[in-house]
């Protein structure tokens, strides 16, 4: 199965800056990659799929860019709101799996 | 809007069974495969099974396979997953999932439903 690694475990920062996640493939993944958020208590919600295409709705501060094995989700602007546990997942194939999360924090 | 909510979760003993259920609505059912995803207490998500549109073809994860069933009635908008032998490792929140397509390995999990919680425990 595809191994999906994410760096780092946690990264703090502050409001209004920029936060930089990044996400590993173990193989390549073309770009089949979606990133989700998750906030304590509540479902994963959908923000990127495709590496870089938005899910209905995401504000623009929200991007995706990469290929292969190598991705990154970049929220610029960071609100109040923006701080939870993000996921990636590929979905090249079956197994689908995910990263183990990365909790962004205010510094 | 697409809901999806999430019942049949509780308590089993290991080596018991359970069967979960997942109602569908605001969009065309028939139309999209469907995914159960897990996420054990503290921490990460786990893929656990996909079925496709028509409920004709299915895939597992391998820490499920052969003990877990996953199911669909159309006709009620209802997705299922049969659990059984269950195992300590098992204990986790079940989300119900749907994809964005009708069953293909490059689509994506686009809804999610709110998470029914399964303990395995004696």
């Amino acid at each position: 199965e595809i191994v999906m690694t994410q760096s780092p475990a946690t990264l703090s920062v502050s409001l209004g800056e920029r936060a930089t996640l990044s996400c590993r493939a173990s193989q390549s993944i073309s770009s089949n990659l979606a990133w989700f958020q998750q906030k304590p208590g509540q479902a994963p919600r959908l923000l990127i799929h495709g590496a870089s295409t938005r899910a209905t709705g995401l504000p623009a501060r929200f991007s995706g860019s990469g290929s292969g094995t190598e991705f990154t989700l970049t929220i610029s602007g960071l609100q109040s709101e923006d701080f939870a546990v993000y996921f990636c997942q590929q979905h090249d194939d079956w197994p689908r799996t995910f990263g183990q999360g990365t909790k962004l924090e205010i510094k | 809007e697409v809901q999806l909510l999430e019942s049949g979760g509780g308590l089993a003993q290991p080596g018991g069974s359970l069967r979960l259920s997942c109602a569908a609505s605001g969009f065309s059912f028939k139309n999209f495969a469907m995914t159960w995803v897990r996420q054990a207490p503290g921490k990460g998500l786990e893929w656990v099974s996909i079925i496709s549109g028509g409920g004709a073809a299915s895939s597992y994860g391998d820490s499920v396979k052969g003990r877990f069933t996953i199911s669909r009635d159309n006709s009620k908008n209802m997705l299922y997953l049969q659990m059984d032998s269950l195992r300590a490792e098992d204990t986790a929140i079940y989300y119900c999932a749907k994809e964005a397509s009708y069953y293909s390995r490059s689509a994506f999990i686009d809804s999610w439903g709110q998470g029914v919680q399964v303990t395995v425990s004696s």
